[in-house]
């Protein structure tokens, strides 16, 4: 079993729709969280981190994270053809020794 | 200019030839980091290093060596290259918190 599960997609949707993006964790001894985007032919970059349980609010994107039921997602609303790229989560210790990146979920908006 | 630069950007090298992927970083972090990406697995850690004189193993280091000629260089060399190491290779820096990575444009390679 991967420590991080995430579904690779694709996923498409038209323009404006609220999206929803989600992995499953296996070790409860994780505390941080994040997504990352990565454009075709570029390399990740930081969408959003969390800490703990809770909800991240930050323009469109939400990050939540549902530590009881290793749980984490990415719910973006009014989606844009912009965010079409690949959304990747990732898991981490505390003190940052260990990141475990999901597979990444491929994201599709239609004009 | 972009704050973590790889070189080369796209290879294609044969079986068994040596081959090193160079990063360079402007970010002035200490921690820098080789992944691995492959489709369907993800970003998986080969080697990272949290300083110049610290050199560490990640999940999959086999094949693979590294040298931090200084704290702003990282270089990942393959001894002698084999097809499964086919791949897109990211270079990453981050501070000591490591809440952020920040990642190169990559290099894809091709061993034929």
């Amino acid at each position: 079993q991967k420590e991080v599960e995430q579904d690779p997609g694709p996923l498409s949707v038209p323009e404006g729709a609220i999206v929803s993006l989600n992995c499953t964790y296996s070790n409860s001894a994780f505390q941080y969280f994040m997504w990352y985007r990565q454009y075709s032919r570029k390399g990740p970059e930081l969408l959003m981190y969390t800490y703990s349980s809770g909800n991240k609010e930050d323009g469109r994107f939400t990050a939540q994270v549902d530590k009881s039921s290793k749980y984490i997602s990415l719910f973006i609303r009014d989606s844009q053809p912009s965010d079409s790229a690949t959304y990747l989560c990732a898991i981490q210790n505390t003190g940052g020794f260990k990141t475990i990146f999901g597979a990444g979920t491929r994201l599709f908006v239609k004009a | 200019d972009a704050d973590v630069t790889q070189t080369p950007r796209n290879r294609i090298t044969k079986t068994g030839k040596r081959i090193m992927l160079e990063c360079s970083q402007t970010k002035g972090h200490d921690r820098m980091y080789w992944y691995r990406q492959d489709p369907g697995l993800g970003l998986r850690l080969i080697y990272y290093s949290f300083d110049v004189k610290d050199i560490n193993k990640g999940e999959i280091s086999d094949g693979y060596s590294v040298s931090r000629q200084a704290q702003a260089k990282f270089s990942l060399s393959l001894e002698s290259a084999i097809p499964n190491q086919t791949a897109l290779y990211f270079c990453a820096t981050s501070q000591q918190d490591n809440t952020e990575a920040f990642f190169g444009q990559g290099t894809r390679l091709t061993v034929v």
